[in-house]
Order: C-alpha cells, then structure tokens, then sequence
C-alpha cells in the first residue's frame, strides 16, 4: 500500500537550517509529484511547491523561493525538502503528500514533520 | 495566485444536518478542485477531487459541485465523525491555492 514516511520533529535555532524527509513506498516513486505543504499550529493549509522525482523538476511558490529547497533521492525513494534562514514564523507542521495532475487530488499524505524555531 | 474565499468559518451542527459550505475562486479554476477534510492533530484526507469526484471510500453522504469559481461541498445526514475543518483547495493553476477551511463544530 501507498505509505509516505515523514522525518521526526525538529527543533532549530534561528538563522539555521533543517532538512525534513519523506519516504515514499508502495509505488512507482519517480511517476508521481512530491507536493509539500505548510500548516502552522491552529491555522490553514499552505502550498510550498513540488518536485517531481521523474526528472528533478521543481516549482516553489513565490512565497518560499528562497526558503525552501526540494531533492529527491530515487534510489531510496526519499523526497526531501531543506528550509534554510530559519524564524519563528517557520515553526510549523509540514506535511508531504503525492500529487498526481489533471485534476486529481492528493490522494495520500505523510504524517507531518513539527519543526520548531526557537532559540 | 488564486484566492480560494471559504465559507463559512465556521458551523455548529447536529447530527444528522445536511450542511452545505462553499468556496468561490477568484477567478475561473474549471472543475479543478479539491476538497480535503482534516480532523485534529490528523493529516488532510481526500474528499473529493475535480469539484465533484468522490474518492475512494468516501461516503456517499459527502457530495461535491460546482465549476469555474463557485463550489460547494455537501454532506447529507451528518455524522459525529464528520467534526473536522474542511479545505477546499484549486489544482487549476500554479501555485495551488487552499481556502481558509471551514470548522464543523456540534451544536
């Protein structure tokens, strides 16, 4: 079955940088987008952008260019996607999710990654 | 971007309402939509996608509609486990956009 593993919470310092991952198992992982998504604690959902194991392409929204920074490692099967220049309003769960296009949802999610910025 | 506007914020229900919430997009998004449910301290679920699909497993009560910028997710005969904040979310161009969710609290 369909299963996206996520990396443990994260605890950082302001300034710093994480990496969070994202385990893909179940199917082909290089035929479907890596979509990641924003939630702060008590507030809406949020797009970052995706990649696209398949080729390496990627798309971020204005929002996170610069923030944000999307791999994918097709040997393991493993998306990941660094945050760098770390504040407080980067504290947040991160969700991935498997995207396909054309309409179709994201029909399966990882369970979310916590990070906490705090110094 | 797309601004997907929700609404309501929020509604307080009984079981067994029928309960109708809507998203309007800024501007035409086709039949590009999604609508995802999120209870506590859970990930998103998919509901519905391309405005009126349910996806699999999901019960008939939830029902999808609409095209170009207005949508609407219905579920007839509310159940107890149906409490959760519903997302609507346009996958019709980039970036995707998400509304503001709309939160199904018991009356």
């Amino acid at each position: 079955q369909v299963q996206l593993q996520q990396s443990g919470a994260e605890l950082a310092k302001p300034g710093t940088s994480v990496k969070l991952s994202c385990k893909a198992s179940g199917y082909t992982f290089t035929s479907f987008y890596i979509d990641w998504v924003k939630q702060r604690p008590g507030q809406g959902l949020e797009w970052i952008g995706y990649i696209y194991p398949g080729n390496g392409g990627s798309y971020y929204s204005e929002k996170f260019k610069g923030k944000a920074a999307f791999t994918a490692d097709t040997s393991s099967s493993t998306a990941y996607m660094l945050l760098g220049s770390l504040t407080p309003e980067d504290s947040a769960y991160y969700f991935c999710a498997r995207g396909e296009r054309g309409g179709r949802g994201f029909a399966y999610w990882g369970q979310g990654t916590l990070v906490t910025v705090s110094s | 971007d797309i601004v997907m506007t929700q609404s309501p914020t929020s509604m307080s229900i009984s079981v067994g309402d029928r309960v109708t919430m809507n998203c309007k997009a800024s501007q035409n998004v086709g039949s590009n939509v999604d609508w995802y449910q999120q209870k506590t301290g859970q990930s998103p679920k998919l509901l519905i996608d391309k405005a009126s699909n349910r996806y699999t497993g999901v019960p008939d009560r939830f029902t999808g509609s609409g095209s170009g910028t207005d949508f609407t997710l219905t579920i007839s005969n509310m159940q107890a486990e149906d409490l959760a904040v519903y997302y609507c979310m346009q996958s019709n161009s980039y970036p995707f956009t998400f509304g503001s969710g709309t939160k199904l609290e018991i009356k």
